[in-house]
């Protein structure tokens, strides 16, 4: 069974200053996706960026960026010249790749940061 | 794209009593995903729809709980019985059956069994 943990339940950040959430995974899957979602005070659940585990290449959009090591299993979020808006809830997810799977997400149990002014 | 609807946005329940609740995916998406999340947790999957079938049920999700999507497009959770434990966010998802596209989250439903 696949595992994600998150082990900063709690960070915080002077406003355009960078920050890195950390994310963890246990798989013995070879072929897998793994996302950061936000979920901000008002609740709605919002994707920041995705990985498939077959690209070496971090992605990148925007002020967000990941350190994705495959041989370690971690996958951190970076966040660049912080916003007030990206205080939030974040969340790490592991989805398996195999098609026809039902693309069920596990999900780690989330770093709050807040992003002080 | 009008996003993953879902109503009511909060709903409070005496114990014992059925509640239902409503999603409207995105209108091309075929995927339609509940999941359930409490407080200071990430979201545990419940159920999921390709097109009007159920294609996996999780075993959180006892028998006092169904789902239903019957014509492909919005889905309907409905709790019998309610209990405090009920008492959580239901969260809608919904994704198109291309590749591996992302989900896209609803705004919830925040349940509150007294």
């Amino acid at each position: 069974a696949q595992t994600v943990t998150q082990s900063q339940p709690e960070m915080s950040v002077q406003e355009a200053e960078t920050v890195t959430l950390s994310c963890t995974y246990d798989t013995s899957e070879n072929n897998y996706y793994l996302f950061w979602y936000k979920q901000p005070p008002s609740r709605q659940m919002i994707l920041v960026i995705r990985q498939e585990a077959y690209k070496q290449q971090n992605a990148t959009e925007n002020r967000f960026s990941v350190n994705f090591q495959k041989a370690a299993k971690s996958f951190s979020l970076k966040i660049s010249d912080s916003q007030l808006g990206d205080t939030a809830m974040y969340f790490c997810a592991f989805m398996k790749g195999n098609a026809g799977n039902n693309r069920k997400l596990i999900w780690g149990l989330g770093t709050s940061l807040a992003v002080n002014p | 794209d009008t996003g993953v609807s879902q109503d009511p946005r909060h709903k409070i329940t005496k114990r014992g009593q059925n509640v239902t609740f409503r999603c409207d995916p995105i209108s091309e998406h075929n995927r339609l995903y509940w999941y359930r999340q409490t407080l200071g947790q990430g979201p545990e999957f419940l159920t999921y729809f390709q097109n009007e079938a159920q294609l996996e049920k999780s075993r959180l999700l006892s028998d006092r709980f169904s789902a239903e999507r019957p014509k492909g497009s919005f889905s309907t959770l409905e709790i019998q019985r309610t209990e405090q434990g009920d008492s959580a966010m239901y969260l809608c998802a919904s994704s198109s059956g291309t590749g591996v596209s992302p989900l896209h989250f609803g705004n919830g439903t925040r349940l509150t069994v007294t």
